[in-house]
């Protein structure tokens, strides 16, 4: 599709256990956002890619939580030691280019329960 | 610290009436501000901005206010239909070359009556 596409949808987990979930971004668009949205909240920002480089981490809750992008599309949320707080809907968006009048194209999310 | 607020968390309007959303905001170095829309089960998509040098944008049945003096933004949506029933969500990107970076409002549950 031409979407931002994000798998998997669900992903039900036991604590302590790892979890990736993985985004691959519109074609071309060499910006990559991950968000995170818990009930009754907004999305936060957790971590922005250009190209391959983590240019701004700052969002990520802890060194539990890490991302990579190794050629530029593709990126895959890493999370270690799961805890029941993470249980969110993880949200990946991209855009044709950072910043710029802030338009970004999101996923529909992957839901991430941890029991 | 929540810059950017949305402080109804669901609104019902009659089709063909007209929606209000409202959003209120602290920081005043903002240089945009941006609407999302949300149905369930789907990531959010962009609705409409307005640039922090305007106070209005309009789009269709799609209109955003900005009043800078008050920190506050509205979208207005006339006439209302039902597939607009949906979570609205305010945000605006932090300043200082870090633009990317959205700040999202809580969001407000609009129901659209037929």
């Amino acid at each position: 599709g031409a979407g931002v596409s994000q798998t998997p949808s669900n992903k039900v987990t036991e604590k302590g256990k790892y979890v990736e979930l993985r985004c691959d971004p519109i074609s071309g668009h060499t910006a990559l956002y991950w968000y995170r949205q818990s009930l009754g909240q907004g999305p936060e920002f957790l971590i922005y890619f250009q190209g391959t480089g983590a240019a701004d981490d700052s969002g990520l809750p802890n060194d539990r939580f890490f991302a990579v992008r190794p050629e530029g599309s593709v990126s895959t949320l890493k999370i270690q030691r799961t805890e029941r707080g993470d249980s969110a809907v993880y949200l990946c968006a991209s855009s044709l280019v950072a910043g710029g009048t802030g338009e970004l194209f999101f996923g529909e999310g992957s839901r991430l329960t941890v029991l | 610290d929540q810059q950017v607020k949305q402080n109804s968390p669901s609104l019902s309007v009659q089709e063909g009436r007209i929606s209000i959303l409202n959003c209120d905001y602290t920081n005043s170095m903002f240089d945009y501000f941006l609407w999302y829309k949300k149905y369930p089960a789907e990531g959010p998509t962009f609705l409409i901005s307005i640039s922090s040098i305007k106070d209005k944008n309009e789009d269709g049945r799609f209109t955003v206010f900005l009043n800078k003096s008050a920190k506050h933004l509205s979208l207005h949506i006339v006439p209302s239909q039902p597939g607009d029933s949906a979570v609205y969500f305010c945000a605006a990107p932090n300043s200082g070359g870090s633009n990317y970076k959205l700040t999202f409002g809580k969001g407000t549950l609009l129901t659209v009556n037929p």
